[in-house]
């Protein structure tokens, strides 16, 4: 099974700011998966990266708020731009392998002041 | 549309008994089934997946099966202890290999 990690593992930031989160894998995968989870809720797909292209966002989720990068096979990130305390969720990054499996890194819990 | 839905939405049971958590899907057109775990403010953990062709899947003390015809999985704990007190999550992937979620149980298992 795929390992994720995450950096940072939570943060406290003011209205307005920005924090970009990174999600690197032990191993090659083609798509990497980002989700919000909101306070008491379940995951909600932002968008979804491959490595050499746009990402590609979900309905009520635009680039110009959550701005992706994935520079090669093992790594990206996601910024959160311009934040507001409806922002405060978990962000999670998610991978797949093999046969369709999904794999979750432990997750950046967010709190926008 | 597919709709995920998973009863109860919490569960409270002594240490020890065995028990069943229950998704239920509208579409039976999936590729696979996923349970996972997750604790709190935490990410989640994959515990087993059902590809569309099986009937059920093992590890350890946790048994999910699949059926289908009546847009129903369940996720059997045996023995269970006060570790495994966590939200389970259920995700279908559709006919689009889309991801759909259900809203979660939350087990609490009392010493």
């Amino acid at each position: 099974s795929a390992v994720i990690s995450q950096k940072p593992s939570r943060d406290i930031c003011q209205r307005g700011t920005s924090l970009t989160i990174q999600c690197q894998v032990d191993s090659q995968v083609t798509m990497m998966f980002w989700y919000r989870q909101q306070p008491g809720q379940s995951l909600t797909l932002i968008a979804t990266a491959n490595q050499g292209s746009e990402a590609t966002y979900e309905s009520g989720f635009v680039i110009d708020k959550f701005p992706i990068s994935r520079p090669n096979l093992t790594f990206s990130t996601l910024t959160v731009s311009n934040m507001s305390p409806e922002d405060s969720s978990i962000y999670l990054c998610s991978v797949e392998q093999g046969r369709s499996e999904q794999f979750f890194g432990p997750g950046t819990r967010l709190t926008v002041l | 549309k597919q709709e995920v839905t998973q009863i109860p939405a919490a569960l409270s049971v002594p240490e020890g008994e065995n028990l069943v958590l229950n998704c239920s899907f509208t579409d039976s057109a999936i590729y696979n089934l996923q349970w996972f775990r997750q604790d709190p403010g935490k990410g989640l953990t994959s515990l087993l997946l059902i590809q569309s062709s099986q009937r059920e899947q093992t590890s350890g003390r946790l048994n999910a099966s699949l059926d289908k015809s009546s847009g129903r999985s369940t996720l059997y704990i045996a023995a269970s202890q006060p570790g495994d007190s966590a939200t389970y999550l259920c995700a279908v992937k559709d006919s689009n290999y889309q991801l759909i979620w259900g809203a979660g149980t939350k087990l609490i298992i009392k010493p």
